[in-house]
């Protein structure tokens, strides 16, 4: 079935600094992948449309300059946490549908634990 | 706004028995519908899907009934089995944006 991968898995950064997460399909080519953040107990809250070749598309109350993503190609969308800060601590999950399977779900990565000290 | 919940935070089942896991939603304009079962510090991983011009899928032990009436979907897992405990997510979203709003999540437990 189609594979998502999502590095690091975990991450601990310091207050200030920038965070990059990479997220990449592994056997279909996905031209649109999905950010999601998850806080501890709470559900999934999507965050941003990542679309290959063009602006992501950001949900209501997400900073797009703080939260800077990248779909250079086909199989690779990157999430860039800018000046992170503690409240930035989360737990990031990217996903992506396989286009060449009609209807079909989305199919998500490991995720990533952000630690901002 | 929380156009998907789930109202039932938890739910303990003994092993071999039914499990069901509800979800409401408020969006009338959603017409495809997913279940998600998570692990801790892993991503979610997709069991079943139905779309709102149906009122059941089933798959194995899993079976999704839409009452689009109602607003309604519910997961039934049966037999369960202890490796079914997990958190299990309700998606809901329309089949042409795949942009999907996840419930809050249900976790289950089914003791051996």
């Amino acid at each position: 079935g189609a594979v998502v991968s999502q590095h690091p898995s975990w991450v601990i950064c310091k207050s200030g600094t920038s965070v990059k997460i990479e997220c990449r399909s592994l056997d279909f080519q996905a031209t649109t992948m999905f950010w999601y953040r998850q806080f501890p107990k709470q559900s999934l809250m999507l965050m941003a449309t990542s679309n290959e070749g063009s602006k992501a598309t950001y949900e209501q109350g997400v900073e797009k300059d703080k939260f800077l993503i990248n779909h250079a190609s086909l199989t690779l969308s990157t999430l860039t946490v800018t000046s992170a800060h503690p409240e930035d601590s989360s737990f990031y999950i990217c996903s992506a549908r396989d286009p060449g399977t009609g209807a079909s779900p989305l199919h998500f990565g490991n995720g990533t634990r952000l630690t901002v000290t | 706004d929380q156009q998907v919940k789930q109202n039932s935070p938890s739910l303990s089942v003994q092993e071999g028995r039914i499990s069901i896991l509800n979800c409401d939603y408020t969006n009338s304009m959603f017409d495809y519908f997913l279940w998600y079962k998570k692990y801790p510090a892993e991503g979610p991983t997709f069991l079943i899907s139905i779309s709102s011009i149906k009122d059941k899928n089933e798959d194995g032990r899993f079976t999704v009934f839409l009452n689009k009436s109602a607003k309604h979907l519910s997961l039934h897992i049966v037999p369960s089995q202890p490796g079914d405990s997990a958190v299990y997510f309700c998606a809901a979203g329309g089949s042409g944006t795949y942009k999907y709003i996840f419930g809050t999540g249900t976790r289950l437990k089914v003791l051996a």
